[in-house]
């Protein structure tokens, strides 16, 4: 059973344009969430985060929204750009656990 | 500084080898993960390290051993490879366990049993 989702499994964006990933999430204890990119023959790098506490986070471009109460969360890229073409990781933190929980990721592709 | 590096990059193995990964950093880093990455499921946790010395299972441990004995190396075991054991491995490392704080990728090793 996951515990964090990302339905879709690619995502094709105009360049300059929106790109909107999403990810739910069914366990309530989770209290930080944090979104990872990751290009080909890499590992991925961590991106952005957001507190549980917070609806909406933002660092430049990117920007992470929070809602608690329907178990999900969203990572708004805005421009896009090609470079940002890479898989996307959305992932949760239980807490005392000390284990992150990933989704299965999404394949953001920007065109020029 | 070279971050976090693991050897090999890529290995083909036989149903019922054995081998070893290597995940080192450089860093200074407490704690250290393993993961493997298969396709639909995400980043998995394998074993992951508060310390050295001390290990832990995560998610899916079976068919796996680690040793945590330098702080700075943390090893990856397959006794007898299986082919459900092909993946890409991911090891990882942060300063402090909390969630929130950055944990830190290597670059991968892709395994195929055959």
């Amino acid at each position: 059973d996951q515990q964090v989702k990302q339905n879709s499994p690619s995502l094709s964006v105009q360049e300059g344009r929106i790109s909107i990933l999403n990810c739910d999430y069914t366990n309530s204890m989770f209290d930080y969430f944090l979104w990872y990119k990751k290009y080909p023959a890499e590992g991925p790098t961590f991106l952005i985060s957001i507190s549980s506490i917070k609806d909406k986070n933002e660092d430049g471009r990117f920007t992470v929204f929070l809602n608690k109460s329907a178990k999900h969360l969203s990572l708004h890229i805005v421009p896009s750009q090609p470079g940002d073409s890479a898989v996307y990781f959305c992932a949760a933190d239980p807490g005392s656990a000390r284990q992150l929980t990933f989704g299965s990721g999404t394949q953001l592709t920007v065109l020029p | 500084n070279a971050g976090v590096t693991q050897t090999p990059k890529f290995r083909v193995l036989k149903t019922g080898q054995s081998m070893t990964l290597l995940c080192a950093q450089d860093m200074n880093h407490e704690y250290m993960y393993w993961y493997r990455q298969d396709p639909g499921m995400g980043l998995r946790l394998i074993h992951y390290s508060v310390g050295e010395g001390t290990t832990a299972k995560g998610e899916v441990p079976d068919g796996y051993n680690v040793s945590r004995l330098k702080k700075q190396n943390f090893l990856l075991g397959l006794e007898s490879a299986a082919p459900s054991q092909t993946s890409v491995y991911f090891c990882a490392s942060s300063y402090s366990g909390r969630g929130q704080e950055t944990q830190y990728f290597g670059p991968g090793t892709r395994l195929l049993v055959l």
